[in-house]
Parts: C-alpha cells; sequence; structure tokens
C-alpha cells in the first residue's frame, strides 16, 4: 500500500523557535499533499492543501506566514512552525493524495510538537 | 448543516461483538467513501475505500454506501481488543476536497 512518512516525529523547542516537519511519499508520486493539526480528542483540523511546484492553498484562519508550506518534489513537503509558541504546541498529521489512482489520502504517522 | 455527521460516541463492546459504526453525509455529488482508523497519538489510517454504493469487504471488515438515503457504514465482525481506537469516515466528490467526520471512538473489552 501506499505509505507516508514523517519526520521528526516528535520534537520539544523553545519559544521563539522555528521547526521543520517532513513528510514524504515513499512509494508513490503525490501531486497533492495535506497538512492537518489535531488537538487531544478532537477531530483533524485541515490547515492547508499543498500542489507540487506551487503555493499552498491555506485555510481560512490559518496563518500562512506562521506555517510555510513547501512542495518542492512529487514526494516531499515541509511544513515550518515560524516563531513558534506554546499555544502552537500540537500533533501535525500530513498525508498525500494518491491521485488518480484512487480518491483517496494516505496519512503519515505524525509529529508532536511541544513547545516551552 | 454539517457536511458529514458521525456519532462521536464512545462506544463499548464485548470482544467479539460485531460493531456498526456509520456516517450521514448530505452532498449528493460525493463519490469516494473512505474509513480511517485512528490509534491514539497516531496518523489515521486507510482501512475501506469504496467507490460510489455496494458494499465492500476485506477480512473481517465491511463497508457499505447507499447513496440513496446518504448513509455509509462500515460493520466490524468478532471485534478484537486491539479494535480499540477511533473510526473516521471521510469522502470527496473528487478532486482535492476532502469531508472528514468527527470520529467514532471505540473500545472493546477483553
Amino acid at each position: 500500500g501506499a505509505v507516508v512518512s514523517q519526520h521528526p516525529s516528535w520534537v520539544i523547542c523553545k519559544s521563539g523557535t522555528s521547526v521543520k516537519i517532513e513528510c514524504r511519499s515513499l512509494d508513490f508520486q503525490a501531486t497533492t499533499m495535506f497538512w492537518y493539526r489535531q488537538f487531544p480528542k478532537q477531530s483533524l483540523m485541515l490547515m492547508a492543501t499543498s500542489n507540487e511546484g506551487s503555493k499552498a492553498t491555506y485555510e481560512q484562519g490559518v496563518e500562512k506566514d506562521k506555517f510555510l508550506i513547501n512542495h518542492a518534489s512529487l514526494t516531499l513537503s515541509t511544513l515550518t512552525v515560524t516563531s513558534a509558541h506554546p499555544e502552537d504546541s500540537s500533533f501535525y498529521i500530513c498525508s498525500a493524495s494518491h491521485r488518480p489512482y484512487q480518491e483517496t489520502q494516505y496519512f503519515g504517522p505524525g509529529t508532536r510538537l511541544l513547545v516551552l | 448543516q454539517k457536511e458529514v455527521e458521525q456519532d462521536p460516541g464512545p462506544l463499548s463492546v464485548p470482544e467479539g461483538a460485531i460493531v456498526s459504526l456509520n456516517c450521514t453525509y448530505s452532498n449528493s455529488a460525493f463519490q469516494y467513501f473512505m474509513w480511517y482508523r485512528q490509534y491514539s497519538r497516531k496518523g489515521p489510517e486507510l482501512l475501506m475505500y469504496t467507490y460510489s454504493s455496494g458494499n465492500k469487504e476485506d477480512g473481517r471488515f465491511t463497508a457499505q454506501v447507499d447513496k440513496s438515503s446518504k448513509y455509509i457504514s462500515l460493520f466490524i465482525r468478532d471485534s478484537q481488543p486491539s479494535d480499540s481506537a477511533t473510526y473516521l469516515c471521510a469522502m470527496s466528490a473528487g478532486g482535492n476536497q476532502f469531508y472528514f467526520g468527527t470520529g467514532t471512538s471505540l473500545t472493546v473489552i477483553p
């Protein structure tokens, strides 16, 4: 099956620093990748959709200068949380679309971010 | 009205029981239907993918889509403690827009 990896799986950083999270599709080419945020016991919240080679489309209320997304290749997308603050602490999950093979998404294992 | 409605539970069943999880939706354009399983502190894992109406079976899991009623179901036979997780339904009309349910928390008691 289609496999998506994320790195790192967890990260602790000091307030004010930037953190980069990588999302890779390991065995398929992903023209579209998605970034989600999830708080404990809550559902997924879509942050942005990115297509390879173009700018990401951010959901309403998501600060694009705060959450920088780069989708430089068909297998790699990165999310950079700039000047992180404690309220950015969350579980970040990426997914990749397996279109046109399947109209579905495959999720990465998630990255837990704790900002002190 | 939300695009996708899913009862959050929690649902608690004894081991070996048949579990029925359901979602309703309002957009008749949805054609692609998915069920994901999410363990605590993990990313969602795709369980079942169905196109249009009908049934699909994979081991102990059966997905049903009733487009006329705008209703989808996931059945788990012979439930196991390892099935304890949150189950998310998702659907799409095609393209890059996916709509997720809020998830149903399931606990299978040994």
